[in-house]
């Protein structure tokens, strides 16, 4: 089983522009969850999704928009990419409340 | 806002000896509490888990203790080993199921 997988490993982006962050898990976990990492910062939470239609915001969702596409598939949009985006987002699911989160191998954003 | 905290952001410890490492909480509802790994380049990992219901859970060379009347956790490696050498991370989880992070503790392996 690959686990959590993201999409694209890296990428860098000019001001302005939008893209899309992919992650797909295929261990049938109803949670994922989108988080961002900057140095010193810890990981914050973005937006999560509880299961299968339902999305919430995290700590930081200004900027961002997600899709929970179907059970397996969660996306990250940046509609007008800002420099204050540069970092490094990780994706990740786990079976559901009280139980751990499974990472994925995150993508290094860097945006210009 | 309320938020999990560490002490201290770098812990140096002899190859061999024990590390501890300690983490703040502050929200009194969460109820499930996470330790998580996280080496260069890679994602967090989990290492241990511990419910408000329990003060003391032992795995493989770690054990996590929870403190509820401080608010308190703490992670201990024993016989710390090159490979520990990474970047931990408590995480609580509160009662909407957010999964939120502290900002992390570096133990550095001395030789």
């Amino acid at each position: 089983n690959a686990g959590v997988t993201q999409t694209p490993k890296f990428q860098v982006l000019k001001t302005g522009q939008s893209m899309t962050l992919q992650c797909a898990q295929d261990m049938n976990h109803n949670s994922m969850y989108w988080y961002r990492q900057d140095p010193g910062m810890g990981l914050r939470l973005i937006y999560y999704s509880a299961s299968e239609g339902t999305t919430d915001k995290g700590e930081v969702p200004n900027g961002y928009n997600v899709s929970r596409l179907n059970k397996r598939e969660f996306s990250l949009r940046l509609e007008s990419a800002a420099p204050s985006q540069t970092s490094v987002y990780f994706c990740a699911s786990g079976r559901g409340r009280d139980t751990e989160a499974f990472f994925g191998q995150g993508t290094r954003l860097t945006v210009v | 806002g309320e938020s999990v905290g560490l002490h201290l952001p770098t812990l140096s410890v002899q190859e061999g000896d024990n590390s501890i490492i300690n983490c703040a909480y502050s929200n009194s509802a969460s109820d499930y509490f996470i330790w998580y790994k996280q080496e260069s380049g890679k994602g967090p990992q989990f290492i241990i888990d511990i419910r408000s219901n329990m003060d003391k859970r032992q795995g493989q060379r770690v054990t996590v203790l929870l403190n509820k009347t401080v608010k308190h956790l703490s992670l201990q490696i024993a016989a710390t080993q090159p490979g520990d050498s990474a970047v931990y991370f408590c995480a609580e989880t509160r009662r909407d199921d957010k999964i939120i992070f502290g900002k992390g503790t570096r133990l550095h392996i001395l030789p």
